[in-house]
């Protein structure tokens, strides 16, 4: 156990519709990343916030955003949903930001796009 | 901009056997290295890291040591077991372009199978 939860576990919605992905870091870490892992690309870099504040984008589309709130929990927001973004949505967080810091990965969410 | 490359298998070993995952990167910067490993239907764990030139991160039996003169962290196990059967990711975090980004970068991940 990574200490990392994400809620829910698994998510079967219809294209179009819009979906909130929720991330808690492990108690005193500040950072949380955002990754998507499908079968096609890998595991791609989204997102990254850093205690309240966006810190570096990656690959994110337009349709998908993300806070993090003052308790450091995160949300990842999934907006006019399509069949290819069916995948597996991870969160990670580390307790600072830089090269050296472990990222502690949740056991994702599973989106599926009818 | 970096990047990752792994052997990427699937690898499938006797119970026993000795293992070893070839990875190399490319980055701009000097970078931080990791393996982890996803078992089925789960998250992915950290299972080693290093973090300078020579550095050798260990856990569980697993070892790679930070080669930045081949630009390389291959991962190795002196004796599998059943159950390391997983996908390994080898991984890197740097700078990035704008001097801020420690996102990881994944290579594609390697499925070990370990037979009885």
């Amino acid at each position: 156990d990574s200490g990392v939860t994400q809620t829910p576990k698994h998510l079967i919605t219809a294209t179009g519709q819009r979906v909130t992905l929720r991330c808690s870091p492990r108690s005193g870490d500040l950072s949380v990343y955002w990754y998507q892992q499908s079968l096609d690309q890998g595991l791609q870099f989204l997102i990254q916030y850093y205690n309240g504040e966006e810190r570096a984008k990656g690959n994110i589309l337009e349709r998908f955003s993300a806070q993090q709130f003052p308790d450091l929990h995160s949300e990842l927001n999934l907006s006019s949903l399509e069949l290819g973004d069916s995948a597996l949505y991870f969160c990670a967080s580390s307790e600072s930001t830089g090269a050296t810091y472990e990222q502690y990965f949740g056991p994702g969410t599973r989106l599926t796009v009818t | 901009g970096d990047s990752v490359t792994q052997m990427e298998g699937p690898v499938t070993l006797s119970e026993e056997a000795f293992l070893t995952i070839n990875c190399t990167y490319t980055a701009t910067g000097y970078p931080s290295l990791f393996w982890y490993v996803q078992y089925p239907g789960e998250g992915l764990q950290l299972l080693l890291k290093a973090t300078k030139a020579d550095d050798k991160g260990s856990n569980k039996g697993f070892e790679a040591t930070y080669r930045k003169e081949t630009t390389s962290f291959h991962l190795e196990k002196g004796s599998v077991q059943v159950s390391d059967s997983a996908v390994y990711f080898c991984a890197l975090s740097d700078r990035g372009s704008g001097g801020s980004n420690y996102k990881l970068t994944f290579g594609k991940g390697t499925l070990l199978t370990v037979n009885p």
